[in-house]
């Protein structure tokens, strides 16, 4: 298996609170990407990284910020947490134009 | 905006029995197409990946096809196990270091 955690596994916050997860990889792989699953939309790619503090928008970033600042780990941050960011959220890695790994997944709700 | 769609959403089958899953997609452009299964409560796992250039992948008793030009692909599932059960999941990887398109799954169940 890819090299791929994520913390926390699980978090339940409240309305209005500030929320980071954390994305750590050991395959020294340059994209690094936040989706998050919904029943009824799937996965949607929220933002992605290709390199250090090299990040840009995905399809679905309002409400979120991410941040690179090593290779080995990807933050995803909501400002100011809503019950909308209720979801599962997952982290994947790929070297390039290439096979994409995730890992476990983040189940977020939002109180 | 490129838009990935799988069908069946849901199927049901006894064990033993070969099966297909389809995908198909808006925009030919691709760089490659991968797989994944998903059990309940889990992360992804990648089964097949098949560039742009290739026809076809085979991983044991898997075979995913893509055919490029009609946004289609399929993959194949034989002598179907109760342990294939999950929902299995189509993604495309456009040009650019943006990530993914996914359809929303095929959910297999495959009774003993």
């Amino acid at each position: 298996d890819a090299g791929i955690t994520q913390s926390p596994r699980h978090k339940v916050t409240e309305t209005g609170t500030p929320v980071t997860l954390r994305c750590h990889q050991t395959e020294n792989h340059r994209y690094m990407y936040w989706y998050r699953q919904d029943p009824g939309h799937g996965l949607r790619l929220i933002h992605y990284s290709y390199g250090v503090k090299d990040t840009d928008k995905g399809e679905v970033s309002d409400g979120y910020s991410v941040s690179r600042s090593k290779t080995e780990d990807f933050l995803l941050t909501l400002e100011s947490a809503t019950s909308s960011q209720t979801s599962v959220y997952f982290c994947a890695i790929s070297a390039s134009v290439t096979e994409a790994f995730f890992g476990q997944g983040t189940r977020l709700t939002v109180v | 905006k490129q838009e990935v769609t799988q069908i069946p959403a849901a199927l049901s089958v006894p064990e033993g029995e070969n099966l297909v899953l389809n995908c198909s997609f808006t925009d030919s452009a691709i760089y490659n197409l991968q797989w994944f299964r998903q059990d309940p409560g889990k992360g992804l796992t990648s089964l097949l990946l098949i560039q742009s250039s290739q026809r076809e992948q085979t991983s044991g008793r898997l075979n995913a096809s893509l055919d490029k030009s009609s946004g289609r692909s399929t993959l194949y599932i034989a002598a179907s196990q109760p342990g294939d059960s999950a929902t299995y999941l189509c993604a495309v990887k456009g040009g650019g270091a943006d990530g993914l398109t996914f359809g929303k799954g095929t959910h297999l169940i495959i009774q003993p």
